[in-house]
């Protein structure tokens, strides 16, 4: 398998564009994660998804993302309007989730976004 | 809630010299627990794992013993190189949970 493909690496938008982000987990895998990563604010949690259902979505930082997931092949995290605050790295992430022992995610190489 | 708490970085070591991070986790049940590596430019990776008390994970000469009396899953390296130089992040999971709760991240940065 190739693993979580991200897409794109890198995005450089202007303020007020929408961003659309995308990630494709691995085959088989029931869990999809969104996280952001920042300097100042670490790893963060935006949504995840069970079986293509938002679970918890308390992350979102507001009404301005949105996150879809039609199917199991696929997701989006999309923000509309950017602004210069959400640059950061979004990394998509995906497990198999089993009732018996707890979650090991594997995450993609993310997508390094810039909102100037 | 389930939350994890892990030392504050950086850290800064010569090469060959002991690693410790400290990570402790606050859960119900039982949880996993993981620790995942992070270098630069890249995703997060899976470094090592336990499943239950007791459990030793291990790899690439890492080590972290999950301990339920402490509520502890510190990492060690007996010997760091500097290819080693990464943010290591520790992280759990509940039983039965999808989801995965990480620490903040600690940079390590290996001199040589």
């Amino acid at each position: 398998d190739a693993g979580v493909i991200q897409s794109p690496r890198h995005e450089v938008t202007e303020m007020g564009q929408e961003v659309t982000l995308r990630c494709k987990p691995i085959s088989g895998h029931n869990s999809l994660f969104w996280y952001r990563q920042t300097m100042m604010r670490g790893l963060e949690l935006l949504i995840y998804f069970n079986n293509n259902v938002p679970i918890d979505d308390s992350g979102m930082p507001e009404d301005r993302f949105s996150a879809k997931m039609p199917n199991a092949s696929f997701s989006t995290l999309k923000i509309q309007p950017s602004e210069p605050r959400d640059s950061a790295v979004y990394f998509c992430a995906s497990s198999l989730t089993r009732a018996s022992f707890g979650t090991e995610a594997f995450f993609g190489q993310g997508t390094r976004l810039t909102v100037v | 809630g389930d939350s994890v708490t892990q030392m504050e970085g950086p850290v800064t070591l010569s090469e060959e010299a002991f690693l410790t991070i400290n990570c402790t986790y606050t859960a119900t049940g039982y949880p996993s627990l993981f620790w995942y590596v992070q270098y630069p430019g890249e995703g997060l990776q899976l470094l090592l794992k336990a499943t239950k008390a007791d459990d030793k994970g291990s790899n690439k000469g890492f080590e972290a013993t999950y301990r339920k009396e402490t509520t502890s899953f510190h990492l060690e390296k007996g010997s760091v190189q500097v290819s080693d130089s990464a943010v290591y992040f520790c992280a759990l999971s509940g039983t039965g949970a999808n989801n995965l709760f990480f620490g903040t991240g600690t940079r390590l940065t290996v001199i040589p």
